[in-house]
């Protein structure tokens, strides 16, 4: 069964330096989507996006992240200068459908830890 | 943004039906409701969704109230391997999904 991948599985950096998560959608579909989850606390939406284009965007996507799809497989999701809040679980997810009626199919997820 | 409102815990029997309620009052027109669940050190996965009408699948049913200010997700017949986080979430047309603090079901043997 196609899955959505994401590496790595694990990142660790330093406050201030600049990270790239990766995520492989699965083939055929159209959307995708980035969440983070801190230790403990619930999965939290951060962007949408479509025909290469933010769909649409939370309050905690601010200007230093941002989401490229540089080629026909790869979706990623920059954090220009991470901060210790940054720590967390993010999580790739995509969709064939349209948005609002989609399932989404989530991936494994990247643990971020900001030291 | 429109919020959900989850019991923290709940705890069913192998084999029995287990309703797990979920208030979202601040909904709107066209807000979808999805379910997801999320079992330790993994992604959520999709269980239902739907928008006005009860709804069912292979996993699960899905009743909405009429005025959809609340929904409760059914699980027909628990089983130790549906011990999970169960998230309701609002799902707008942009695709901003709006997560519940989630229940945590225990399902005991």
């Amino acid at each position: 069964e196609p899955e959505v991948t994401q590496t790595p599985s694990h990142q660790v950096t330093q406050m201030g330096q600049e990270v790239i998560l990766r995520c492989v959608p699965i083939s055929n579909h159209l959307y995708f989507y980035w969440y983070r989850q801190i230790l403990g606390q619930k999965v939290e939406f951060l962007v949408s996006f479509y025909n290469n284009e933010i769909s649409e965007k939370s309050e905690i996507f601010d200007d230093q992240f941002s989401v490229e799809r540089p080629d026909g497989s790869n979706f990623t999701l920059k954090i220009r200068s991470t901060k210790l809040e940054d720590s967390a679980m993010y999580f790739c997810a995509s969709s064939l459908d349209r948005i609002g009626t989609d399932t989404q199919y989530f991936g494994p997820g990247t643990r971020l830890t900001v030291l | 943004d429109a919020k959900t409102t989850q019991p923290n815990s709940m705890e069913s029997n192998e084999e029995e039906p287990v309703h797990l309620p979920c208030n979202h009052s601040t909904i709107s027109g066209t807000d979808y409701i999805h379910w997801y669940r999320q079992l330790p050190s993994q992604g959520p996965e999709y269980v239902i969704h739907g928008l006005t009408s009860n709804v069912n699948n292979r996993m699960a049913s899905l009743a909405i109230a009429e005025d959809r200010k609340s929904s409760t997700l059914i699980l027909h017949r628990a089983t130790l391997r549906d011990a999970a986080v169960y998230y309701c979430i609002l799902r707008t047309l942009a695709g901003k999904s709006t997560f519940g603090d989630g229940t945590t079901l225990t399902v005991k043997p």
